[in-house]
């Protein structure tokens, strides 16, 4: 079975500064990883996602991640916060059967910036 | 392109009442998704179907949970009766039958009284 760990249920950054979300997933199989964002009152938007090829994946608003099988792991990173980043962050993983998935989410790391 | 477009946003009802989501994917996705968030949680899937067919529903409670997506469009996730611990907001989101990802809409959140 397929789970995901998000570390840290609320992290706190100053605006400038590094932003680190730490995910790890448990999956049996090659796994699809996403990361979602989700602003009050709002749906989920994709960051970004990781499916097969380079493990380094760039995705929207300057966020990056980066697979690594061995750590099973994928954290999100940041070079440098703003304060329009804050929100609700989801990490999920999919392992695609019967031509489509489903997605299995992390309980979620709220992001704070400090001015 | 228009994004998966739920109503009601928002909704109100007294335990023991009926209530009714409907969803309306992107165009061209013939895969549907029914979540559930609860406060403070990541979404957890009810249904998934594959065009007007529910391929993995087995985390939707069937005594009083029921969904339908005739003709392969549009969705309508109903709850009959209520009960208190169903306040949630309930997540819709549709995707390509040759894709992993999915997008959300904005959500219906219901509250039991």
């Amino acid at each position: 079975a397929q789970s995901v760990t998000q570390l840290g249920s609320h992290v706190s950054v100053s605006e400038g500064a590094l932003v680190l979300l730490r995910c790890n997933y448990s999956s049996s199989v090659p796994p699809y990883l996403f990361w979602y964002v989700q602003y009050p009152n709002q749906g989920l938007q994709l960051l970004l996602k990781y499916t097969t090829g380079a493990t380094l994946v760039k995705g929207i608003n300057g966020f990056e991640a980066e697979f690594k099988k061995s750590e099973t792991s994928f954290h999100l990173t940041k070079p440098s916060a703003h304060m329009s980043d804050a929100a609700e962050y989801f990490c999920a993983v999919s392992v695609s059967y019967n031509q489509g998935g489903k997605l299995i989410f992390g309980q979620g790391t709220e992001l704070s910036v400090k001015p | 392109e228009a994004g998966v477009v739920q109503s009601p946003r928002y909704k109100i009802i007294e335990k023991k009442q009926p209530v009714a989501f409907w969803c309306n994917p992107i165009s061209g996705h013939n895969t549907l998704y029914w979540y559930l968030q609860n406060l403070g949680q990541g979404p957890e899937l009810l249904i998934r179907y594959e065009n007007e067919e529910a391929v993995d529903d087995s985390q939707l409670p069937k005594d009083r949970f029921s969904a339908e997506r005739l003709k392969g469009v549009d969705s309508t996730l109903k709850i009959q009766p209520a009960e208190l611990g169903d306040s949630a907001v309930y997540l819709c989101a549709s995707g390509r039958h040759d894709r992993t990802e999915a997008f959300f809409g904005q959500g219906t959140r219901l509250t039991v009284v």
